[in-house]
């Protein structure tokens, strides 16, 4: 089955430092890519949707130059978190689709900012 | 409003019992309603699929039905086990616009031995 690898799965990191997110689809080419946000005992709450080779498209309150996405191939979208402060601190998931196929989950990043 | 909302918000079985998760939505236009798996610290697992047109559809031990007039679906566990330990959301895709998953908050469900 189709499979999106998220790397990495767990980042602790000062205050004020930048951390990339890494969203890979592994077996298909993801036309879309999409950026959760999960709090503890939330669900999941989207962020950003990323067309590749375009800007992605941003939910509202979600801050673009906070999250920096970047879909430069049909397999790899990246989330940057910018100056990152401990609200930050989330699960961050991705999930990819291609066309109108069902989105498959990655298995999450853990941030962690101290 | 398109929502989605699921009960109960938690539940603890004994292993080997059953239980029902509910999922209520008001979604429409409707176009499908998956259920997911999520272990803590990971990412959501497709359990079922269900269309419009479906009413029950068995993964397993999992079955799910749809009740597309009430807008009601619920998700059956049989048998359980302690792996079956984990938060099972709903998940409701509605037919328009790029944003377009409603998710639920989940049930998290416990079996303890």
């Amino acid at each position: 089955g189709a499979v999106v690898s998220q790397h990495p799965s767990r980042v602790i990191c000062k205050s004020g430092t930048s951390v990339k997110i890494e969203c890979r689809s592994l077996d298909f080419q993801a036309t879309t890519m999409f950026w959760y946000r999960q709090f503890p005992k939330q669900s999941l709450m989207l962020m950003a949707t990323s067309n590749e080779g375009s800007k992605a498209t941003y939910e509202q309150g979600v801050e673009k130059d906070k999250f920096l996405i970047n879909h430069a191939s049909l397999t790899l979208s990246t989330l940057t978190v910018t100056s990152a402060h401990p609200e930050d601190s989330s699960f961050y998931i991705c999930s990819a689709r291609m066309g109108d196929q069902p989105q498959h989950f990655g298995d999450g990043t853990r941030l962690s900012i101290l | 409003k398109n929502q989605v909302e699921q009960s109960p918000q938690s539940l603890i079985i004994l292993e080997g019992k059953n239980c029902t998760l509910q999922c209520n939505y008001t979604v429409s236009p409707f176009s499908n309603l998956r259920w997911y798996k999520q272990d803590t610290g990971r990412g959501p697992v497709s359990l079922t699929i269900m269309t419009f047109s479906e009413n029950t559809k068995s993964n397993g031990r999992y079955t799910a039905t749809l009740d597309a007039d009430t807008k009601q679906s619920s998700l059956h566990i049989t048998a359980s086990q302690l792996s079956d330990s984990a938060s099972y959301i709903c998940v409701v895709t509605g037919k328009t616009g790029a944003n377009n998953l409603f998710f639920g908050t989940g049930t998290r469900l416990t079996v303890i031995p």
